[in-house]
């Protein structure tokens, strides 16, 4: 069974400060997403990183993917309120699932003055 | 774009009643998800199909049926609604199997239901 594991669970940080978010998982993949929830909201797409070394960055936020150690980070820059929101990363699962992804559990963030 | 649409945003329903959830997809994508978010749970897959008439049981699917008909459209049915289905559910469309980008998900607005 596929386990993708993020912490921290829970960020409270200030706003400038840098931090970043793990993601882990437990079997081979070579495709990682991360995806945005705001509050009362849907998913929306982040990023996708489609090999490993793959980095993509977007405004404040840079993702990266490490596949030997089943590990991506999402790292956050200067931080902003507007950054306030839950983080999810899902990995594709080669089980009885087909193509359907498995999601860690989020990451809620809350960036403070 | 991709539009996901779900039939509505929120909905109460009493123990008992068959509850059906509608989703449809604008993008002509072959695969369609649905999920339920619980806090502390995260996402987790109730079924999903890869093609018409098609489907597939997920991570959770007791409870719960699903019928797709029409390439565009999958339907998520409580055929008799319990509180502990009471959960903010999710669709989700991508594009077939076997594409480079198959697996990248696109959400729909999300439904939370309320089951009194």
């Amino acid at each position: 069974e596929l386990k993708v594991e993020q912490n921290p669970l829970f960020l409270s940080m200030q706003e400038g400060k840098n931090y970043t978010i793990y993601c882990n998982y437990s079997t081979t993949s070579d495709r990682l997403y991360w995806y945005r929830q705001d509050p009362g909201k849907s998913l929306e797409s982040l990023f996708v990183l489609l090999s490993n070394g793959a980095v993509k960055q977007e405004g404040r936020l840079m993702a990266s993917l490490d596949t030997k150690a089943r590990l991506s980070t999402l790292h956050i820059t200067a931080a902003v309120h507007d950054l306030s929101a839950t983080y999810f990363c899902a990995v594709i699962a080669n089980s009885n699932s087909g193509y359907a992804l498995n999601f860690g559990k989020g990451t809620s963030l809350l960036v403070t003055p | 774009d991709v539009k996901v649409t779900q039939s509505s945003r929120y909905l109460v329903k009493r123990t008992g009643e068959k509850v059906f959830l509608e989703c449809v997809q604008d993008m002509d994508h072959e695969n369609m998800f649905w999920y339920r978010q619980d806090p502390g749970l995260g996402l987790r897959l109730i079924y999903f199909s890869y093609d018409v008439k098609m489907k597939e049981k997920g991570d959770i699917p007791e409870g719960y049926s699903v019928s797709r008909e029409k390439k565009e459209r999958f339907s998520l049915i409580l055929e008799s609604a319990s509180t502990n289905q009471t959960s903010m559910y999710l669709c989700a469309s991508s594009l077939w199997e076997g594409h480079p980008l198959s697996d990248e998900q696109y959400f729909g607005p999300g439904t939370r239901l309320t089951v009194t």
